[in-house]
């Protein structure tokens, strides 16, 4: 069945580790995006990619990066975690041509 | 101003009513437009899309474009207590660019 999967769906975590946060899909989707939402806000884009090898940043400054060296896998990292990067970061896809999105279930990310 | 502006709520109606969504977006270059539900604790989910002027209906949801006045409403019939969640509007300018999301209007329907 055709779907996005994200990894993991919890992760709690000390300041200053390391972390990648994985999104794979089945979809067949070009795009890729990575959304940030906090409790009652809206989603704000931070990453995304029109395929292999293509990434770009988005609206909402972030210190986390992105690789793109597969069409279905595009991982989040984060070099060293913060408390202020507590939140639930949403991975997404549309085919090349569509703006529909099709989210993954979400990673919901607490820095101690 | 926001890019895409909605009331965050709560709206509550009672079970069997009509539900009203509204959306406003700054943008007049906007082709595309979306609705999204998103039940608490998990991710979005697209329900409706819209990319004329007019009404398109999908079972109990109808969507509603007035890019005139740069619009865009959802309304949910005979809604139900499973129709409980945030209703995410979001606008992209079609083709290669992003699409942006509003706040979301929080619905509750009340048994």
């Amino acid at each position: 069945e055709a779907d996005i999967y994200q990894t993991p769906r919890y992760l709690v975590i000390g300041t200053g580790k390391k972390i990648t946060l994985e999104c794979s899909q089945t979809m067949g989707h070009d795009k890729m995006y990575w959304y940030q939402q906090d409790p009652g806000m809206e989603l704000h884009l931070i990453h995304y990619s029109y395929g292999v090898n293509s990434t770009e940043k988005g609206d909402l400054s972030s210190e986390s990066t992105v690789s793109r060296i597969r069409t279905e896998h595009f991982p989040l990292t984060l070099e060293s975690a913060r408390p202020s990067h507590t939140s639930q970061y949403l991975c997404a896809s549309s085919e090349w041509a569509d703006e529909k999105l099709f989210f993954g279930s979400g990673t919901q990310l607490s820095v101690l | 101003q926001k890019e895409v502006e909605q009331n965050s709520g709560p709206l509550s109606v009672p079970e069997g009513a009509i539900a009203s969504l509204n959306c406003t977006y700054s943008d007049r270059g906007s082709q595309s437009f979306f609705w999204y539900r998103q039940y608490s604790g998990k991710s979005p989910e697209l329900i409706m899309f819209i990319y004329s002027n007019g009404d398109k209906e999908d079972g109990r949801f109808t969507a509603q474009l007035n890019k005139a006045s740069q619009y865009v409403s959802l309304l949910i019939r005979d809604s139900q207590p499973s129709d409980s969640a945030t209703y995410l509007c979001a606008v992209g300018s079609g083709g290669y660019q992003k699409v942006t999301f509003g706040i979301g209007t929080k619905l509750q329907v009340i048994p």
